[in-house]
């Protein structure tokens, strides 16, 4: 089993739409989650962090975190097709070390 | 600027010459990792550095050397390259432990071809 684990899509929605990217980990002790964005071409940036249970809402970018289930999630609203990227969910190693742990990333298409 | 800066951006070479990739941040950064993508398996973490002289094994070390004698540089060294190298490579920096909220900010990458 990865240790983080994404559906790579790709994941088409319409553009006003809201999108949804989903990811899971197996490190029940994980204590940091990311999101990051990467456009075609372009390197990875952080969109979002989350480290509590619970929703964390930034712009139109909300952050989901369930510890007890060893999921997280990422919802786009009124997506836009500047929007359309991959987004990549990473899981913070243990310690303050230099390890994050992404997933394999998830194409997000939204279309005008 | 800030920035973290990698070179070369492209490198075509053959089996077995060995090679280095350079990565240099002006942020005074003291986290800083390399990382290989590839498709359908994400990016994956080859070695980090906490800070001068400290380095450690990511995910998938085998074939690579690292060395961090200064904080601002930490090259990424293939000794012997075979084609399974073949890959874009992202080096990445981080004043705080990129667990942290500011997370890496990463160069523009190194597409590197094996024959």
């Amino acid at each position: 089993q990865k240790e983080v684990e994404q559906n790579s899509g790709p994941l088409s929605v319409p553009e006003g739409a809201i999108a949804s990217l989903n990811c899971t980990y197996s490190d029940r002790v994980s204590q940091s989650f990311f999101w990051y964005r990467q456009y075609s071409g372009k390197s990875p940036e952080l969109i979002m962090s989350i480290y509590s249970n619970g929703d964390k809402e930034d712009g139109r970018f909300t952050a989901q975190l369930n510890k007890a289930s060893q999921y997280v999630s990422l919802l786009i609203r009124d997506s836009q097709p500047s929007d359309s990227a991959t987004y990549l969910c990473a899981v913070g190693g243990p310690g303050n070390t230099g390890k994050l742990i992404f997933g394999q990333g998830t194409t997000l298409q939204v279309k005008p | 600027e800030a920035q973290v800066t990698q070179n070369p951006r492209y490198l075509i070479t053959v089996t077995g010459k060995k090679l280095t990739v350079t990565c240099s941040q002006n942020m005074n950064h003291e986290y800083m990792s390399w990382y290989r993508q590839d498709p359908g398996l994400g990016l994956r973490q080859i070695y980090y550095s906490m800070n001068v002289e400290a380095t450690d094994k990511g995910d998938v070390p085998e074939g690579y050397k690292v060395s961090r004698k200064e904080k601002r540089n930490f090259p990424l060294i293939l000794e012997s390259p075979s084609p399974n190298q073949t890959s874009l490579y992202f080096c990445a920096s981080s004043l705080y432990p990129p667990q942290g909220a500011y997370g890496y900010t990463f160069g523009s990458g190194t597409r590197l071809t094996v024959v």
